[in-house]
């Protein structure tokens, strides 16, 4: 069965500082993999997504992740961070089991931004 | 284009109280999903529906909850009775095709409180 980690429960940063937010995930085959952010009393927005392709994948609001096969992650990064972006971080993998397809999200990361 | 719309966004019902969830799905939506997210917790999948039909309801505790969609539209989802543990915030989805690589979009969700 396929399975996410987040290992980081919460982040601080300063506001203007870099960020990476970890996810490492568990699933045979080629994985679909997704970063959603929750803000406080909304649902899930999705900022990026990989299915295939050029490793280095773009998402709105400035955020960037990576994949890495050979590690098992798709980090979540951003080169400079604003105090809106302080939210939870989802990581998710989706795949097919019984014929439907599943959506697995990890526990999230906090993210706190500093002034 | 209007979102995932969810009522009511707060409930607050003491346990043995039966309580319901509606959710309208993006317009042209064919796959609904009902997800359960507790307190520090990523989203869980309740049930999912293609149009009218539930083709994954295996996490539903089907003594007490139950759900419909029945014009294969907006959907409802139900509690009775309602115990403590039920206390959480519940989210729908929905998403134009039922494959892992199509995006799911959340509504902002119902926050249940049993006391």
């Amino acid at each position: 069965a396929q399975s996410v980690t987040q290992p980081d429960i919460h982040i601080t940063v300063s506001e203007g500082a870099s960020l990476e937010l970890r996810c490492n995930y568990s699933y045979g085959a080629t994985p679909y993999l997704f970063w959603y952010v929750q803000s406080p009393g909304q649902g899930l927005q999705l900022l990026l997504k990989y299915f295939s392709g050029d490793t280095l994948v773009q998402g709105i609001k400035g955020f960037e992740a990576e994949f890495k096969r050979s590690q098992s992650s798709f980090n979540l990064r951003k080169p400079s961070v604003h105090w809106s972006d302080a939210a939870e971080y989802f990581c998710a993998v989706g795949s097919m089991n019984s014929g439907y397809s599943t959506l697995t999200f990890g526990k999230g990361t906090m993210l706190l931004v500093s002034p | 284009e209007a979102g995932v719309v969810q009522s009511p966004r707060y409930k607050i019902i003491e346990k043995k109280q039966p309580v319901a969830f509606w959710c309208n799905p993006i317009s042209g939506h064919n796959t609904l999903y009902w997800y359960l997210q507790n307190l520090g917790q990523g989203p869980e999948l309740l049930i999912r529906y293609e149009n009218e039909e539930a083709v994954d309801d295996s996490q539903l505790p089907k003594d007490r909850f139950s759900a419909e969609r029945l014009k294969g539209v907006d959907s409802t989802l139900k509690i009775q009775p309602a115990e403590l543990g039920d206390s959480a915030v519940y989210l729908c989805a929905s998403s134009s095709g039922g494959t892992p690589q199509e995006t799911q979009y959340f509504g902002p969700g119902t926050r249940l409180l049993v006391l």
